[in-house]
C-alpha cells in the first residue's frame, strides 16, 4: 500500500532555531501534501495545502513566513519552522495524496519540542 | 463548506462487546467519507474510506462503517472489540470533486478506551 516517511520522528531544538520536517512519498506520487498540527488531546489542524512546484495555500491564521514549506518534487515535501519558539512545541504531521491514490497516506508524525 | 461531528468524545467499552462510534457530516455537495485511527505518538492510519457504490464499507482490524446519506451519517462499528483496539478515532470528509488536491475535515476525534 501507498507509504509517506516522515522525518525525524522527534527533535528538540533551542528558542530562536529553525528545524526542517521532511515527508516522503515512497511508493506514489504525491501532486498534493497536507501539513497538519496537532495538540495533545485535539483533532488536526490543517496549516497548508501544497501542490508540487506551486506555492503553499496557508490556512487563515498560519503565519507562511513562519512555517515554510516546500514541495520541489513529486515525492518531497518540507515542513521549516522558522525561529522556533516554545509555543511551536506540537505534533506535526503531513498527508500525501495523488490523483491516481485518494487515501490521504499520513506520515507518522514529528513531536517538536523548542526549549 | 463542510464539517463533521463526532460527538462522544470519550467511549468506554468492555472488551469482546461490540462498539459503535458516531460521525455526522453536513456538506451541500457530495462527500467522500474517511475513517482514521490515531495511536499515541503516531500517525493516522486509514481504516476505511467511502467513495461511491455499496454504502456498507468494510476496513482492516475488523471495522466496518455504513454511509447514511438521508442521516448525513458515516458511523463506525465492529462486533467485538479488543484492548489493542485503544486509540483515538478521528472521521473525515471532503468534497469529492477535484481528484485529490481538496483538503481533508476532520472531526474532534473519539477515543476509543477498551477494558478488560
Amino acid at each position: 500500500g501507498a507509504v509517506v516517511s516522515q522525518h525525524p520522528s522527534w527533535v528538540i531544538c533551542k528558542s530562536g532555531t529553525s528545524v526542517k520536517i521532511e515527508c516522503r512519498s515512497l511508493d506514489f506520487q504525491a501532486t498534493t501534501m497536507f501539513w497538519y498540527r496537532q495538540f495533545p488531546k485535539q483533532s488536526l489542524m490543517l496549516m497548508a495545502t501544497s501542490n508540487e512546484g506551486s506555492k503553499a495555500t496557508y490556512e487563515q491564521g498560519v503565519e507562511k513566513d513562519k512555517f515554510l514549506i516546500n514541495h520541489a518534487s513529486l515525492t518531497l515535501s518540507t515542513l521549516t519552522v522558522t525561529s522556533a519558539h516554545p509555543e511551536d512545541s506540537s505534533f506535526y504531521i503531513c498527508s500525501a495524496s495523488g490523483q491516481a491514490h485518494l487515501g490521504y497516506t499520513f506520515g507518522s508524525g514529528t513531536r517538536l519540542t523548542v526549549v | 463548506a463542510q464539517s463533521v461531528t463526532q460527538l462522544d468524545s470519550q467511549v468506554p467499552v468492555f472488551e469482546e462487546a461490540p462498539v459503535e462510534l458516531r460521525c455526522n457530516y453536513s456538506s451541500s455537495v457530495s462527500v467522500y467519507l474517511f475513517w482514521y485511527v490515531q495511536y499515541p505518538n503516531q500517525g493516522l492510519q486509514l481504516l476505511l474510506k467511502y467513495l461511491s457504490g455499496s454504502t456498507l464499507v468494510k476496513g482492516i482490524n475488523g471495522f466496518e462503517a455504513e454511509f447514511n446519506k438521508s442521516q448525513t451519517s458515516f458511523h463506525l462499528r465492529k462486533p467485538s472489540v479488543h484492548i489493542s483496539d485503544t486509540a483515538e478515532y478521528f472521521c473525515a470528509v471532503t468534497p469529492n470533486y477535484g481528484g485529490a488536491t481538496n483538503k481533508l475535515i476532520f472531526g474532534t476525534g473519539t477515543l476509543l478506551a477498551v477494558q478488560p
